[in-house]
């Protein structure tokens, strides 16, 4: 079954704890994003590559960082969390850049930073 | 910068009426607006989407207008049902150009919560 898989889909922690949160995708898409849902706000684009060692800064990448070194995987990495990125997370992918078509979404994952 | 503004933020209808909810963006060489539906608990799902060469796009129930000189397009539910109900994300293509870098992606605008009443 194509999709996009995030782990894990709810995590708890505090203020400093270094944490990643995985994303995999097995439809061979070149391009992959991740983004904030927060109420109000939409979705916003934290980071996005377009292909393997390709990444770059979105609108809001302030506190997160992103590696591409295979294809399918694109983990976000939280280095120093605040509680100001107590967020809901979506990884996507699409087979080209999302200005073109379709992006599709993991299922989530909602992060609480005490 | 650029950016995509929707409205209403919420909206109700009786089962069976129509729903229209409106976008506009700021960037004029935007030309791919797609609609994403988020249930509930779940992931945003695209549900329609128009090009720039496009007035209008029609899939069963929903369809999708866009006035390039206006810079804004809408979306049109009709006979809504109870599955209708979910929060709807419009967003709009941006193609950016810095020195040696270009980078196109989609911004999203801050949705519509819409409510199906049975």
């Amino acid at each position: 079954e194509a999709q996009v898989t995030q782990n894990p889909r709810y995590l708890i922690t505090v203020t400093g704890k270094k944490l990643t949160v995985t994303c995999s995708q097995n439809m061979n898409h070149e391009y992959m994003s991740w983004y904030r849902q927060d109420p109000g706000l939409g979705l916003r684009q934290i980071y996005y590559s377009m292909n393997v060692e390709v990444t770059d800064k979105g609108d809001v990448p302030e506190g997160y960082k992103v590696s591409r070194k295979e294809k399918r995987n694109f983990p976000l990495i939280l280095e120093s969390p605040s509680p100001n990125q107590t967020s809901l997370y979506f990884c996507a992918s699409s087979p080209s850049p999302p200005s073109y078509n379709e992006q599709f979404f993991g299922p989530g994952t909602r992060l609480t930073v005490l | 910068g650029e950016n995509v503004e929707q409205h209403p933020s919420t909206l109700s209808v009786q089962e069976g009426d129509s729903a229209v909810i409106k976008c506009t963006y700021s960037d004029s060489a935007s030309n791919y607006f797609p609609w994403y539906k988020q249930e509930l608990g779940k992931r945003p799902q695209l549900i329609i989407d128009i090009r720039s060469n496009v007035g209008e796009k029609k899939d069963q129930r929903i369809a999708v207008t866009l006035n390039k000189t206006a810079k804004h397009f809408s979306l049109h539910i009709t006979e809504t049902q109870p599955e209708d109900s979910a929060v709807y994300f419009c967003a709009a293509s941006i193609l950016t150009s810095l020195s040696k870098t270009s980078y196109d992606k989609v911004i999203f605008g801050p949705g519509t919560s819409l409510s199906v009443i049975p």
